[in-house]
């Protein structure tokens, strides 16, 4: 399973645009580029996946450079409800033998 | 709502006991995970279950264990408890196990404290 990293932490504004980037240097053929989201004392919640180019749907759209090396979570116009840790995760979800969610990024949004 | 349901919600216990987590998959669902969640750490796999079958194991210890049961829920058993068990406990489920792309659903989550 790929490694990845990750910022500990980020501050941003309710409104502005909030890009989280992972590096992944060693992503197989295979693998997928996953992020979830996390709110105090609950279950993650997967937010996007992607394979490569860029996707997007209601929540978030996800950045991945052709080399797929590294990948970036995009929040449009955060609000305080976007307050939360952010995991990115990579690997081929269907036979990898071990989840890594690491640390993650926690966002934190002020008013 | 995922989907996904935990019991208890809460649990507190002694050291040296023995606790069972409980976790009902959404319906439909043959894969359940479980995860560790120390204070401010991330997420931990545990191990995973794929109908009724050990698929997957990660960092868990010998003292605890898992099982599913033919109606799919699964629980969790955690023996001789220490303080640095307590944690909170996720389960997760998924329909497939063969696609790569296999979006998990978590449950609330059990929050285990020993004393």
């Amino acid at each position: 399973l790929a490694k990845t990293t990750q910022p500990i932490s980020m501050d941003s504004y309710e409104g502005q645009e909030v890009n989280i980037t992972c590096s992944h240097n060693n992503i197989a053929t295979n693998d997928y580029i996953t992020w979830y989201q996390q709110f105090p004392s609950q279950g993650p919640r997967f937010i996007i996946q992607g394979y490569k180019t860029k996707v997007t749907n209601e929540v978030a759209s996800l950045f991945i450079p052709a080399d797929r090396k590294s990948s970036t979570l995009s929040l449009p116009r955060v609000s305080l409800s976007d307050t939360a840790v952010y995991y990115c995760l990579v690997g081929d979800m269907g036979n990898t033998d071990k989840l890594i969610f690491g640390t993650g990024t926690r966002l934190q949004v002020f008013p | 709502d995922s989907g996904v349901t935990q019991t208890p919600k809460h649990l507190i216990t002694a050291t040296g006991q023995r606790v069972t987590l409980r976790c009902s998959p959404r319906s439909g669902d043959l894969s359940v995970y479980w995860y560790q969640q120390s204070l401010d750490q991330g997420l931990q796999f545990l191990i995973q279950y794929y109908n009724g079958e050990e698929r997957a194991k990660g960092n868990i210890l010998e003292r605890f264990s898992a099982q599913q049961f033919p109606d799919l829920h699964s629980e969790l058993n955690l023996s001789s408890l220490e303080l640095g068990d307590s944690a909170l406990y996720f389960c997760a489920s998924s329909a497939r196990t063969q696609s790569s792309y296999n979006e998990q659903f978590f449950g609330p989550g059990t929050r285990l404290t020993v004393l």
